[in-house]
């Protein structure tokens, strides 16, 4: 069974723009979370979709925003962005949703985000 | 709300010797426990994971971890490190909500 995928894997980007990232969870999850990864902040939740719903988000700007698609796959967005954004961008995949019991998740390897 | 420290940032073991990893929580219930360990540029990797019964369970790539409730403690273990141990360890834990994550170990391995 194929993992947590996301594309692209690296991307550079420059102050003010926004950037779309994808995420593809493993076959039959049906839940997607995303993380963001920073040395100095660790990994912190941004927010979590189970059948195209938005059932939590941490405490990030609305300029972070997210989806999920019919077939689990999700994307998430950042407009406007900052310098503080750069980090390292990952989504994780579990059958249910939190609230639902035992949340075990699996990560992609991560979209690295470079804003100059 | 629910936490976790890892009271260690580095540390640094020689191949061959045994490892412990510290990882505290605070949760108000019976947490549900997670240990995952990042390579270089990677994403995480799950290690292991506690939801019920027997406080030792085993994970992949020979560890282990202990879970003590009177010290609201999940440790890490491993008999004997070898070099591609090397990596950043977190731990988790999950309630009825998202997984909250520590700051992570790096462990170093010295030859």
């Amino acid at each position: 069974k194929a993992g947590v995928t996301q594309t692209p894997r690296y991307l550079i980007k420059t102050r003010g723009q926004q950037v779309t990232l994808s995420c593809s969870p493993i076959s039959g999850h049906r839940s997607v979370s995303w993380y963001q990864q920073t040395p100095g902040q660790g990994l912190q939740f941004l927010f979590e979709y189970f059948s195209e719903t938005q059932r939590n988000k941490g405490n990030f700007p609305g300029r972070f925003s997210g989806r999920q698609f019919s077939n689990s796959r999700s994307e998430m967005n950042v407009s406007t962005l900052e310098l503080g954004d750069s980090a390292l961008y990952l989504c994780a995949s579990s059958l249910g949703a939190s609230g639902t019991g035992v949340l075990e998740q699996y990560f992609g390897p991560g979209t690295r985000l470079t804003v100059t | 709300a629910q936490s976790v420290t890892q009271p260690d940032i580095h540390i640094t073991v020689s191949e061959g010797a045994s490892l412990e990893l510290r990882c505290n929580y605070s949760y108000g219930a019976t947490p549900y426990l997670f240990w995952y360990v990042q390579s270089p540029g990677q994403g995480l990797q799950l290690l292991l994971k506690y939801f019920s019964g027997d406080t030792l369970v085993q994970g992949i790539k020979g560890f282990e971890a202990e879970f003590k409730r009177s010290q609201s403690s999940f440790n890490l273990r491993k008999p004997s490190v070898h070099w591609s141990d090397a990596a950043e360890y977190f731990c988790a834990v999950s309630g009825y909500s998202t997984l909250t994550f520590g700051k992570g170990t790096m462990l170093l391995v010295s030859p």
